[in-house]
């Protein structure tokens, strides 16, 4: 079935460093994509969202990129502090946002 | 309430028992969705409510699994006969027309 995966399962980076975690996405029909971050013990938390009439979308520190040409899309997170350590989730829809799929996510580590 | 609100936190039941996991969702919010996440994995899409339509029940893995919603309130998703490979955390969501969602902290699940 359709299905949305990462390429990095695992992410490490420098306090300070940017962050670029991909997706790849195989639904051409997805009109909206989300990225949520998940702490330990915790439910995703909705970090930024973008439709499929945009390519880019700043949000705090995060920028969310969309290539619809080759479905990929990437989450950017400028100046990563230990707080962005989490698993980051990509998710598309094609249903107005009513049925979200998931990705299996990313784990980012920051590095003090 | 101010989000999601789920319970019970944690759920320890024998194989074979029927449990019954609770969703409140954010007042409101039309639209309902239960996610199963195993142990480091992504979240596997079970059903969502949406306002007074049908729900979406494609993503139940089997008979055994059944969700209720009363209007645009409290959801129930009941497992019935629990097998092992039902361990996770359930987690509930809500949203208000298209947008992210706003996640519960989920119930964990551990059949012994």
């Amino acid at each position: 079935g359709e299905s949305v995966g990462l390429h990095l399962p695992t992410l490490s980076v420098q306090e300070g460093d940017n962050s670029i975690i991909n997706c790849a996405y195989s639904n051409s029909a997805s009109d909206y994509f989300i990225w949520y971050k998940q702490e330990s013990g915790k439910g995703p938390q909705f970090i930024i969202d973008i439709r499929s009439n945009m390519d880019k979308r700043q949000g705090q520190r995060v920028t969310v990129l969309l290539n619809k040409t080759v479905k990929h899309l990437s989450l950017q997170i400028a100046a990563t502090q230990p707080g962005d350590s989490a698993v980051y989730f990509c998710a598309e829809s094609d249903t107005g946002g009513f049925k979200t799929i998931f990705g299996a996510g990313t784990r980012l580590f920051v590095k003090a | 309430g101010a989000g999601v609100s789920q319970s019970p936190s944690n759920k320890v039941t024998e194989k074979g028992k029927d449990v019954e996991l609770r969703c409140d969702p954010i007042s409101g919010h039309t639209a309902l969705y239960w996610y199963r996440q195993r142990l480091g994995q992504g979240l596997e899409f079970l059903i969502y409510f949406q306002g007074n339509s049908a729900p979406d029940k494609s993503g139940l893995p089997s008979d055994r699994f059944s969700a209720e919603r009363t209007g645009e309130s409290v959801s129930t998703l009941t497992i019935q006969r629990t097998q092992q490979e039902d361990s996770a955390v359930y987690l509930c969501a809500s949203s208000f027309d298209l947008g992210g969602y706003t996640f519960g902290s989920g119930t964990r699940l551990t059949v012994v």
